[in-house]
């Protein structure tokens, strides 16, 4: 049963255009939520992430938006660049702050 | 760079064969972090350790286990290996061990294959 769902394996933006990256999830206690980025060959690298005390966290192109009552977050990326093309996790922590992991959306910048 | 060095990347080996996977965290990280990640899923928490202590288990199986030594590196033993324990396996440090921010420094990975 996953706890962390990306229902969307797959993405493609045209660059400079808004890339959203959507992710669900099955537990109202989560409470702290992670964005993670990975290239080809490489492990993933952290990103954003956002706190269930706000329902918005900003740094740079990339803003994360929490929606508690729908159990819901997203990652969006403005404006989308070549280099953003990678697969994004997005992450929580269970209660004993061990990172849960979504499945992954694969994010395609076309020129 | 995160800092965080595994080895071997790349391991092929036969099933039933037994495999050590080796991490080197980030330079003053006491914690150590073991994932798997199969094909077209997510990371799977394996196991954490702390300065040399077990903190934590996920969706470790009995046919494989893990230590963190004095000098702050880790081993994954993988033993009894079948075809489904084909995976990519990353390593992850972070400074503090449990109930932090959450940030962790992955390394490459190590990609075991089982023929």
């Amino acid at each position: 049963d996953q706890q962390v769902k990306q229902n969307s394996p797959s993405l493609s933006v045209q660059e400079g255009r808004i890339s959203i990256l959507n992710c669900d999830y099955t537990n109202s206690m989560f409470d702290y939520f992670l964005w993670y980025k990975k290239y080809p060959a490489e492990g993933p690298t952290f990103l954003i992430s956002i706190s269930s005390i706000k329902d918005k966290n900003e740094d740079g192109r990339f803003t994360v938006f929490l929606n508690k009552s729908a159990k819901h977050l997203s990652l969006h990326i403005v404006p989308s660049q070549p280099g953003d093309s990678a697969v994004y996790f997005c992450a929580t922590q269970d209660s004993n702050y061990q990172l849960i992991w979504g499945a992954g959306t694969k994010l395609i910048i076309k020129p | 760079d995160s800092g965080v060095t595994q080895t071997p990347k790349h391991l092929i080996t036969a099933t039933g064969q037994r495999v050590t996977l080796r991490c080197s965290p980030r330079s003053g990280d006491l914690s150590v972090y073991w994932y798997q990640q199969s094909l077209d899923q997510g990371l799977q928490f394996l196991i954490h350790y702390y300065n040399g202590e077990e903190r934590a288990k996920g969706n470790i199986l009995e046919r494989f286990s893990a230590q963190q030594f004095p000098d702050l590196h880790s081993e994954l033993n993988l033993s009894s290996l079948e075809l489904g324990d084909s995976a990519l396996y990353f390593c992850a440090s972070s400074v503090a061990g449990y109930r932090h921010t959450g940030e962790l420094f992955f390394g490459e990975g190590s990609r075991l294959t089982v023929l």
